[in-house]
């Protein structure tokens, strides 16, 4: 059980374009989700936590306008990231709180497997 | 601002033998504390956690330990096997703020057979 997915696991795309990164739990419901950035040898950077149903709420420095969330059902949450640039290229993990786990004090966050993404 | 530091970048390990990953934090709100073990171009995979209300759980070959006094946690594997070698990422959190995970910088362990 608590599987992650997430969808492209490896995309590129051109300078202006934008992408989107989905991240679904696959058996179990998640009201909040959470999307990370990792740079080469470095740690996992929180981006935003994704709240089902309500407004992300992004860490200080964090472009809302740049990087789109969506959290539109209890499973599922985008990430879009609009005009990329290569500076935007990086490694975008989504991890998943179980909603069930959480009430019993479970503080465990599954992660998905990652989302490579290349702007030329 | 660092809160969570992981300040041996590498760690080298003789199969069979003890592996101990370090790391140290600086809030002493955090209530809670988990280790993640990754393999590159993989997601972290959850392997152990610990509340603040504890020093020690142990699970198998993986026993964590926290100094609430130091602030410093460690995560101890014996025997360390060569399937064991990976990036280990230790991160804390606190319960009341809907479960930010705040990462250190991670310990690349090697395990030679």
């Amino acid at each position: 059980g608590a599987v992650v997915s997430q969808h492209p696991s490896r995309v590129i795309c051109k300078s202006g374009t934008s992408v989107k990164i989905e991240c679904r739990s696959l058996d179990f419901q998640a009201t909040t989700m959470f999307w990370y950035r990792q740079f080469p040898k470095q740690s996992l950077m929180l981006m935003a936590t994704s709240n089902e149903g309500s407004k992300a709420t992004y860490e200080q420095g964090v472009e809302k306008d740049k990087f789109l969330i969506n959290h539109a059902s209890l499973t599922l949450s985008t990430l879009t990231v609009t005009s990329a640039h290569p500076e935007d290229s990086s490694f975008y993990i989504c991890s998943a709180r179980d909603q069930r786990g959480w009430r019993q004090g479970d503080h465990e966050q599954y992660f998905g497997p990652g989302t490579r993404l290349t702007v030329t | 601002d660092q809160q969570v530091k992981q300040n041996s970048p590498s760690l080298s390990v003789q199969e069979g033998r003890i592996s101990i990953l370090n790391c140290d934090y600086t809030n002493s709100m955090f209530d809670y504390f988990l280790w993640y073990k990754k393999y590159p171009a993989e997601g972290p995979t959850f392997l152990i956690s610990i509340s603040s209300i504890k020093d020690k759980n142990e699970d198998g070959r993986f026993t964590v330990f926290l100094n609430k006094s130091a602030k410093h946690l460690s995560l101890h594997i014996v025997p360390s096997q060569p399937g064991d070698s990976a990036v280990y990422f230790c991160a804390a959190t606190f319960y009341n703020q809907g479960g930010k995970l705040i990462f250190g910088q991670g310990t690349e362990l090697s395990v030679k057979p």
